[in-house]
């Protein structure tokens, strides 16, 4: 079975640039989460959704982050403008019940 | 609010040594309880689960970890380790099927030959 799939994989720009990041939940999973990971914080829960819905987006940034998640089986996280403290892994996951999340393999984000 | 402490950042042992990595958690509230193990380039996979029931959970590769609600802990344990088990290992809790997981800092497991 698939699993969550994050792309790109790896991603250099520059500050200033547009970032995109985006993930495919394992199928007939209803939650999805987004998380931020980096040696000086740790893993950081940015926002969640629940059917299709941002149910709390207290963990995200700045106004520069934005999520959305358009259909059961898509969502993106932009940040814009990219800033070099933007450098992280970025891990998105999803859930069936909202008990046990299952994690992608990431996207590390190199703002330069 | 809820935070998870991992007392060690580092855990180096010797192959067939058992081992111990602390997880103390702080919240007001029942919990969920997991342990999450992330190895290189990879995203985090789960190892074990508290939810209810007994408080001695078990992971397929030979991992325990024990509730105790006194002294709000969740310890993992292992009598002998493989090298295959060297990882960073993360603690985390949630409050019920919120979903919200608060993880700890993560203990690196080092095991050598």
């Amino acid at each position: 079975d698939a699993g969550v799939i994050q792309s790109p994989r790896h991603e250099v720009t520059e500050m200033g640039q547009e970032v995109t990041l985006r993930c495919k939940p394992i199928s007939g999973h209803n939650s999805l989460f987004w998380y931020r990971q980096t040696m000086m914080r740790g893993l950081e829960l940015l926002i969640y959704f629940n059917n299709n819905v941002p149910i709390d987006d207290s963990g995200m940034p700045e106004d520069r982050f934005s999520a959305k998640m358009p259909n059961a089986s898509f969502s993106t996280l932009k940040i814009q403008p990219s800033e070099p403290r933007d450098s992280a892994v970025y891990f998105c996951a999803s859930s069936f019940d909202r008990v046990v999340q299952h994690f992608g393999d990431g996207t590390r984000l190199s703002i330069l | 609010a809820q935070s998870v402490t991992q007392l060690d950042s580092q855990v180096p042992v010797f192959e067939e040594a058992p081992v111990e990595l602390r997880c103390n958690y702080s919240s007001s509230v029942s919990v969920y309880l997991f342990w999450y193990v992330q190895y290189p380039n990879q995203g985090l996979q789960l190892l074990l689960k508290y939810l209810s029931g007994s408080t001695l959970v078990e992971s397929i590769n030979g991992f325990e970890a024990e509730f105790n609600k006194s002294q709000t802990s969740f310890h993992l344990r292992k009598p002998s380790v493989h090298i295959s088990d060297t990882a960073e290992y993360f603690c985390a809790v949630s409050e019920g099927n919120t979903g919200k997981l608060i993880f700890g800092q993560g203990t690196t497991l080092q095991v050598k030959p």
